[in-house]
Protein backbone atom coordinates (compact mmCIF):
# COMPACT_ATOMS: atom_id res chain seq x y z
CA UNK A 1 0.00 0.00 0.00
CA UNK A 2 1.37 3.20 -0.83
CA UNK A 3 1.99 5.93 1.79
CA UNK A 4 -0.30 8.42 0.74
CA UNK A 5 -3.07 7.92 -2.34
CA UNK A 6 -4.87 9.78 -4.35
CA UNK A 7 -7.60 9.46 -6.90
CA UNK A 8 -5.57 10.51 -9.76
CA UNK A 9 -8.75 11.46 -11.79
CA UNK A 10 -9.30 14.00 -14.21
CA UNK A 11 -12.20 15.57 -12.42
CA UNK A 12 -14.01 17.24 -14.97
CA UNK A 13 -16.86 19.73 -13.71
CA UNK A 14 -18.66 22.78 -14.36
CA UNK A 15 -18.38 25.92 -13.28
CA UNK A 16 -20.17 26.23 -9.99
CA UNK A 17 -20.10 23.33 -9.01
CA UNK A 18 -18.84 21.34 -6.08
CA UNK A 19 -16.50 18.87 -6.21
CA UNK A 20 -14.38 16.57 -3.36
CA UNK A 21 -11.41 14.91 -3.37
CA UNK A 22 -10.23 11.79 -0.73
CA UNK A 23 -6.82 10.69 0.02
CA UNK A 24 -5.51 8.19 2.04
CA UNK A 25 -2.95 7.75 3.93
CA UNK A 26 -0.80 4.52 5.67
CA UNK A 27 0.40 6.04 8.82
CA UNK A 28 -1.95 5.82 11.53
CA UNK A 29 0.01 8.23 13.78
CA UNK A 30 0.73 11.05 11.25
CA UNK A 31 0.14 14.48 12.66
CA UNK A 32 0.47 16.93 9.68
CA UNK A 33 -1.70 17.22 6.75
CA UNK A 34 -1.56 19.86 3.92
CA UNK A 35 -3.56 20.51 0.62
CA UNK A 36 -1.19 21.50 -2.55
CA UNK A 37 -1.68 22.94 -5.56
CA UNK A 38 0.18 22.56 -8.88
CA UNK A 39 -0.60 24.10 -11.92
CA UNK A 40 0.42 22.91 -15.07
CA UNK A 41 4.51 22.75 -15.54
CA UNK A 42 4.70 25.10 -12.38
CA UNK A 43 5.86 24.36 -8.54
CA UNK A 44 3.49 22.90 -6.05
CA UNK A 45 2.40 25.90 -3.83
CA UNK A 46 0.10 25.74 -0.22
CA UNK A 47 -3.59 25.81 -0.30
CA UNK A 48 -4.32 24.94 2.96
CA UNK A 49 -3.13 23.15 6.03
CA UNK A 50 -5.63 20.61 7.59
CA UNK A 51 -6.25 20.58 11.23
CA UNK A 52 -8.15 17.55 13.18
CA UNK A 53 -10.94 20.37 13.97
CA UNK A 54 -11.22 20.63 9.91
CA UNK A 55 -10.57 24.30 8.55
CA UNK A 56 -12.20 26.34 5.95
CA UNK A 57 -11.03 29.07 3.71
CA UNK A 58 -13.29 30.92 1.24
CA UNK A 59 -14.77 28.33 -0.79
CA UNK A 60 -12.15 25.38 0.50
CA UNK A 61 -13.02 23.02 3.36
CA UNK A 62 -10.66 20.40 4.27
CA UNK A 63 -11.15 17.74 6.30
CA UNK A 64 -9.25 15.08 8.63
CA UNK A 65 -10.89 11.63 9.54
CA UNK A 66 -8.12 9.99 11.70
CA UNK A 67 -10.49 6.99 12.29
CA UNK A 68 -10.30 6.12 8.52
CA UNK A 69 -7.39 7.25 7.53
CA UNK A 70 -8.11 10.22 5.06
CA UNK A 71 -8.43 14.00 4.50
CA UNK A 72 -10.29 15.51 1.97
CA UNK A 73 -10.84 18.77 0.39
CA UNK A 74 -14.02 20.43 -0.68
CA UNK A 75 -14.36 23.29 -3.30
CA UNK A 76 -17.76 24.77 -3.35
CA UNK A 77 -19.08 27.52 -6.08
CA UNK A 78 -15.72 26.05 -8.57
CA UNK A 79 -14.09 28.78 -10.87
CA UNK A 80 -12.39 28.71 -13.99
CA UNK A 81 -8.76 29.40 -12.03
CA UNK A 82 -9.54 26.26 -10.01
CA UNK A 83 -8.17 24.26 -12.45
CA UNK A 84 -5.26 22.60 -11.62
CA UNK A 85 -3.94 19.20 -10.05
CA UNK A 86 -4.48 18.93 -5.60
CA UNK A 87 -1.44 17.21 -4.20
CA UNK A 88 -2.16 15.63 -0.46
CA UNK A 89 1.06 15.72 1.50
CA UNK A 90 1.39 13.80 4.97
CA UNK A 91 3.92 13.46 7.54
CA UNK A 92 5.02 9.77 7.63
CA UNK A 93 7.98 9.57 9.24
CA UNK A 94 7.49 10.86 13.02
CA UNK A 95 10.90 11.07 13.96
CA UNK A 96 11.17 13.37 11.85
CA UNK A 97 8.65 15.92 10.68
CA UNK A 98 10.55 17.46 7.56
CA UNK A 99 10.14 13.60 5.78
CA UNK A 100 6.63 14.39 3.90
CA UNK A 101 5.09 12.28 1.53
CA UNK A 102 3.20 13.90 -1.55
CA UNK A 103 0.15 12.00 -3.30
CA UNK A 104 0.45 11.40 -6.88
CA UNK A 105 -1.89 14.17 -7.10
CA UNK A 106 -5.69 15.10 -8.42
CA UNK A 107 -6.79 16.82 -11.51
CA UNK A 108 -9.40 19.05 -11.86
CA UNK A 109 -10.87 20.66 -14.79
CA UNK A 110 -13.52 23.29 -14.21
CA UNK A 111 -15.27 24.01 -17.96
CA UNK A 112 -17.47 26.87 -18.69
CA UNK B 1 12.32 38.78 -2.41
CA UNK B 2 13.00 36.21 -4.86
CA UNK B 3 12.10 33.69 -3.17
CA UNK B 4 13.39 29.97 -4.10
CA UNK B 5 15.10 30.22 -7.36
CA UNK B 6 17.13 27.16 -9.27
CA UNK B 7 19.86 27.09 -11.88
CA UNK B 8 19.44 25.92 -14.35
CA UNK B 9 15.84 25.67 -15.81
CA UNK B 10 16.66 22.99 -18.38
CA UNK B 11 19.69 20.29 -19.17
CA UNK B 12 19.80 17.75 -21.20
CA UNK B 13 22.95 15.34 -20.42
CA UNK B 14 24.62 12.45 -21.34
CA UNK B 15 24.63 9.16 -19.62
CA UNK B 16 27.77 9.04 -17.57
CA UNK B 17 28.22 12.47 -17.11
CA UNK B 18 27.83 14.93 -14.06
CA UNK B 19 25.94 18.24 -13.11
CA UNK B 20 25.01 19.92 -10.46
CA UNK B 21 21.85 21.54 -9.48
CA UNK B 22 21.83 25.09 -7.43
CA UNK B 23 19.43 26.02 -5.34
CA UNK B 24 19.15 29.23 -3.70
CA UNK B 25 16.65 31.11 -0.74
CA UNK B 26 16.52 34.32 0.47
CA UNK B 27 13.58 33.95 3.14
CA UNK B 28 16.41 32.39 5.88
CA UNK B 29 15.14 29.58 6.09
CA UNK B 30 16.40 26.80 8.20
CA UNK B 31 14.94 23.34 6.33
CA UNK B 32 16.15 23.02 2.36
CA UNK B 33 14.76 19.94 0.54
CA UNK B 34 15.18 18.05 -2.72
CA UNK B 35 12.16 16.81 -4.86
CA UNK B 36 11.90 14.72 -8.57
CA UNK B 37 8.40 14.61 -10.15
CA UNK B 38 7.50 12.04 -12.33
CA UNK B 39 4.43 11.47 -14.34
CA UNK B 40 2.28 9.67 -12.10
CA UNK B 41 4.63 9.60 -9.43
CA UNK B 42 3.68 12.78 -7.42
CA UNK B 43 6.98 14.53 -5.69
CA UNK B 44 9.83 12.13 -4.27
CA UNK B 45 11.86 13.35 -1.49
CA UNK B 46 15.85 13.05 -2.53
CA UNK B 47 17.65 14.79 0.38
CA UNK B 48 16.86 17.29 2.72
CA UNK B 49 19.15 19.57 5.39
CA UNK B 50 18.20 21.19 8.68
CA UNK B 51 20.69 23.68 8.57
CA UNK B 52 24.03 24.97 6.91
CA UNK B 53 26.27 21.90 7.42
CA UNK B 54 23.54 19.30 7.83
CA UNK B 55 22.60 16.98 5.48
CA UNK B 56 19.93 13.24 5.41
CA UNK B 57 18.19 11.02 2.86
CA UNK B 58 14.97 11.46 2.29
CA UNK B 59 12.84 8.58 0.37
CA UNK B 60 14.79 8.16 -2.67
CA UNK B 61 18.58 8.83 -2.03
CA UNK B 62 20.62 6.49 -4.41
CA UNK B 63 22.47 8.51 -7.23
CA UNK B 64 22.27 11.80 -5.86
CA UNK B 65 24.72 13.60 -3.48
CA UNK B 66 24.01 16.93 -1.74
CA UNK B 67 25.48 20.06 0.33
CA UNK B 68 24.72 22.91 2.65
CA UNK B 69 27.82 24.71 2.91
CA UNK B 70 26.00 28.04 3.10
CA UNK B 71 22.61 28.34 4.67
CA UNK B 72 21.10 30.23 1.80
CA UNK B 73 22.29 27.77 -0.85
CA UNK B 74 21.15 23.95 -1.29
CA UNK B 75 23.14 21.87 -4.25
CA UNK B 76 22.25 19.24 -5.70
CA UNK B 77 24.34 16.37 -7.32
CA UNK B 78 24.51 13.80 -10.40
CA UNK B 79 28.09 11.95 -10.44
CA UNK B 80 26.81 9.93 -13.08
CA UNK B 81 23.61 10.57 -14.45
CA UNK B 82 21.70 7.75 -16.02
CA UNK B 83 18.16 7.83 -17.85
CA UNK B 84 16.06 6.80 -15.10
CA UNK B 85 16.94 10.38 -13.59
CA UNK B 86 15.50 12.11 -16.13
CA UNK B 87 13.01 14.15 -14.45
CA UNK B 88 11.83 17.62 -13.05
CA UNK B 89 13.56 18.33 -9.89
CA UNK B 90 12.13 20.67 -7.46
CA UNK B 91 13.61 22.49 -4.48
CA UNK B 92 11.93 23.82 -1.63
CA UNK B 93 12.46 25.88 1.84
CA UNK B 94 10.53 25.76 4.72
CA UNK B 95 11.37 27.89 8.46
CA UNK B 96 11.44 25.94 11.51
CA UNK B 97 8.57 24.16 13.06
CA UNK B 98 6.44 21.38 12.76
CA UNK B 99 4.33 21.65 9.76
CA UNK B 100 5.61 24.84 8.09
CA UNK B 101 4.77 25.81 4.44
CA UNK B 102 7.61 24.42 2.05
CA UNK B 103 7.75 26.80 -0.44
CA UNK B 104 9.04 25.91 -4.23
CA UNK B 105 11.33 26.82 -6.56
CA UNK B 106 10.44 26.87 -10.34
CA UNK B 107 12.08 23.46 -10.95
CA UNK B 108 14.77 22.38 -13.28
CA UNK B 109 13.48 19.92 -16.50
CA UNK B 110 16.63 17.40 -16.65
CA UNK B 111 16.74 14.95 -19.32
CA UNK B 112 19.13 12.44 -19.66
CA UNK B 113 19.89 10.70 -22.92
Amino acid sequence: RKEVEQDPGPFNVPEGATVAFNCTYSNSASQSFFWYRQDCRKEPKLLMSVYSSGNEDGRFTAQLNRASQYISLLIRDSKLSDSATYLCVVNVNLRDNNDMRFGAGTRLTVKP
Amino acid sequence: NAGVTQTPKFRVLKTGQSMTLLCAQDMNHEYMYWYRQDPGMGLRLIHYSVGEGTTAKGEVPDGYNVSRLKKQNFLLGLESAAPSQTSVYFCASSRLGRGAEQFFGPGTRLTVL
